[in-house]
């Protein structure tokens, strides 16, 4: 597709189980970012590649989470040993290069941790 | 702390008339912002952006104001349309330094009433 495809759409997962969501940015897009939105929050940023570069993980808010990006291309972000504050939509995006470039988003993946 | 504040949760306007959403930076680093614009169960879209070099950029029906001095900025909607009501988020970056990332607002839902 000519957007950025995210997996699941939704996902209802147990409090302890692992997570793992799926990114496809737009195809030659170098920089791919991970954010969250909670609900009534903003946009929290996560993650952040560009290109070789080493990823920017600032924004990850515990070291029970991690991303990957693989090739360069598809991104995966793993929830660990999830816990209900975990439940948020969480959207990625990509854009060509660094800033200004315009950054593109997905719908997003929603998450629910019962 | 909240580096990007969007002080207004929500807003409601007259279709026709005039919509102003504001937004407050506190980060003086920031030379990039931009404005977001989302409906239910989408990704955020790409708006309008600005870079600290002007104080006014003009796409058709939206505008945005960047005052450096105040760090402040704001979206102006002429004439509001009911396809407008939506969540606005803003964004700023440091694009010229070491950040990558869009740091955002918790947003402000517009609503325009026919």
């Amino acid at each position: 597709g000519a957007g950025v495809s995210q997996s699941p759409s939704n996902k209802v997962t147990e409090k302890g189980k692992d997570v793992e969501l799926r990114c496809d940015p737009i195809s030659g897009h170098t920089a791919l970012y991970w954010y969250r939105q909670s609900l009534g929050q903003g946009l929290e940023f996560l993650i952040y590649f560009q290109g070789n570069s080493a990823p920017d993980k600032s924004g990850l808010p515990s070291d029970r989470f991690s991303a990957e990006r693989t090739g360069g291309s598809v991104s995966t972000l793993t929830i660990q040993r999830t816990q209900q504050e975990d439940s948020a939509v969480y959207l990625c995006a990509s854009s060509l290069g660094r800033l200004p470039d315009t950054i593109y988003f997905g719908e997003g993946s929603w998450l629910t941790v019962v | 702390d909240q580096q990007v504040k969007q002080n207004s949760p929500s807003l409601s306007v007259q279709e026709g008339r005039i919509s102003i959403l504001n937004c407050d930076y506190t980060n003086s680093m920031f030379d990039y912002f931009l404005w977001y614009k989302k409906y239910p169960a989408e990704g955020p879209t790409f708006l309008i952006s600005i870079s600290s070099i002007k104080d006014k950029n003009e796409d058709g029906r939206f505008t945005v104001f960047l005052n450096k001095s105040a760090k402040h900025l704001s979206l102006h909607i002429v004439p509001s349309q009911p396809g407008d009501s939506a969540v606005y988020f803003c964004a700023a970056s440091d694009y010229g330094g070491s950040q990558g990332n869009l740091i955002f607002g918790k947003g402000t839902k517009l609503s325009v009433k026919p």
